[in-house]
């Protein structure tokens, strides 16, 4: 069964840029949605389809998706940021990654 | 503005069964699938599985198929997520999502409040 993996915590100082990982074999090839979840809220899409931005997400949130790694890219740290970040993919079914907890220092 | 608006808490014993409801508002209904998500304590997210409003079409995830149940009421648009035979490792949050496309090109775009249900003796 195809397997999505994040790291587990991902640290930023303010202001500077966050990458966060989610690996999977050929994921390129799959389209990867990423959602925030902060603390008691429900998720929230973020990125979809590898590089796309739903309206009223700011543009400091970016995607990409080659080979074997897709990456949420979070420009200019804010506090808010903080939270907890999943990607996803579909393979017959849809699939979470264990999600990456995001600290801005 | 979308707005998905899910039923109260529940609490349930082993062994019953539970039935959630996901309420749309401002959009088509029949435009876009449900899909439910939960959350264990503590936990990520699970994917439950997928309903089309348009034709009723299911796709369940393999772990649940079985025990859950998803349907649609059009004239209420409204969203259901029955789980029957519950565990206490069902004790979560669950979440309804709406969104377009199918299968690979789905994207849960909007998000239901969540439900909390904990399954206890």
């Amino acid at each position: 069964s195809y397997e999505l993996t994040q790291p587990l915590s991902v640290s930023v100082a303010l202001g500077q840029t966050a990458r966060i990982t989610c690996g999977g074999n050929n994921i390129g090839s799959k389209n990867v949605h990423w959602y925030q979840q902060k603390p008691g809220q429900a998720p929230v899409l973020v990125i979809y389809r590898d590089s796309n931005r739903p309206s009223g997400i700011p543009e400091r949130f970016s995607g990409s998706n080659s080979g074997n790694t897709a990456t949420l890219t979070i420009s200019r740290a804010q506090a808010g940021d903080e939270a907890d970040y999943y990607c996803q993919v579909w393979d017959s079914s849809t699939l979470f990654g264990g999600g990456t907890k995001l600290t801005v220092l | 503005q979308v707005q998905l608006v899910q039923s109260g808490a529940e609490v349930k014993k082993p062994g019953a069964s539970v039935k959630v409801s996901c309420k749309a508002s401002g959009y088509t209904f029949t435009s876009y699938g449900i899909s439910w998500v939960r959350q264990a304590p503590g936990q990520g997210l699970e994917w439950m599985g997928w309903i089309s409003a348009y034709n009723g079409n299911t796709n369940y995830a393999q772990k649940l198929q079985g025990r859950v149940t998803m349907t649609t009421d059009t004239s209420t648009s409204t969203a259901y997520m029955e789980l029957r035979s519950l565990r206490s490792d069902d004790t979560a949050v669950y979440y309804c999502a709406s969104g377009p496309g199918v299968g690979a090109t789905y994207v849960a775009y909007y998000w239901g409040q969540g439900t909390l249900v904990t399954v206890s003796s």
